[in-house]
């Protein structure tokens, strides 16, 4: 069956760099386009970007130059990595499959704490 | 960007028939979709292409609209359906997200 799962850190300190996997299973990456979303505490969902089953890339301009995704599709893998990071980073960030358009599998998960 | 904006809140009875509304600044055709998400978890696909039933969801949900106009109808909803409600569209880039319509049965 379809999966996705996270994994991650807990802390990322301030002006660090995150690192999140998503690690995909019941499907091939080079058939389906994963993206990643964010969540803050309490608030809604923010669209991160998206690694296209090509092997492409799409990024929302609000996190400009500082978001990079990648993958492996040997391992199953997608990559997100996201610098300088501030305490307003601190939110819940899922992966999620798109299913020509729209996100029909999630992830649970990964909840991300910025500290100073 | 493409603003969607939802009512951030509404409370029905069970056995009640709910709309929740979500309006677009700018056309999406009929790349909207919907989720349910309760706390703690992650969202779930309701309707996508602003109409269909994804698998598994039961026939009280229903999508309707295009354009800028999209409503997700629960009829009836049952104690089960509280949650948060998010719309989402996937016409322009960047895709975004409404603010969610969170629904409490009173």
């Amino acid at each position: 069956q379809v999966q996705l799962k996270e994994t991650g850190p807990d802390l990322v300190q301030l002006t660090q760099t995150l690192s999140i996997t998503c690690t995909v299973s019941g499907f091939s990456l080079t058939t389906y386009n994963v993206h990643w979303v964010r969540q803050p505490p309490g608030k809604g969902l923010e669209w991160m970007g998206a690694m296209w089953n090509g092997g492409g890339t799409d990024y929302n301009s609000a996190f400009k130059s500082r978001l990079s995704i990648s993958r492996d599709t040997s391992k199953s893998q997608v990559f997100l990595k996201m610098n300088s990071l501030q305490t307003d980073d601190t939110a819940k960030y899922f992966c999620a499959r798109d299913n020509n358009y729209y996100f029909d599998y999630w992830g649970q998960g990964v909840m991300v704490t910025v500290s100073s | 960007d493409t603003v969607l904006t939802q009512s951030p809140a509404l409370a029905v009875s069970p056995g009640e028939r709910v709309t929740i509304s979500c309006r677009a600044s700018e056309s999406v055709s009929t790349l909207m979709h919907w989720y349910q998400q309760k706390p703690g978890q992650q969202p779930t696909l309701l309707i996508y292409l602003a109409s269909n039933l994804e698998s598994g969801v039961p026939a009280r949900f229903s999508g309707s609209g295009s354009g800028t106009d999209f409503t997700l109808t629960i009829d009836p909803v049952e104690a089960d359906d509280t949650a948060t409600y998010y719309c989402q569209q996937s016409w322009n880039d960047p895709w975004t997200f409404g603010g969610g319509t969170k629904l409490e049965l009173k």
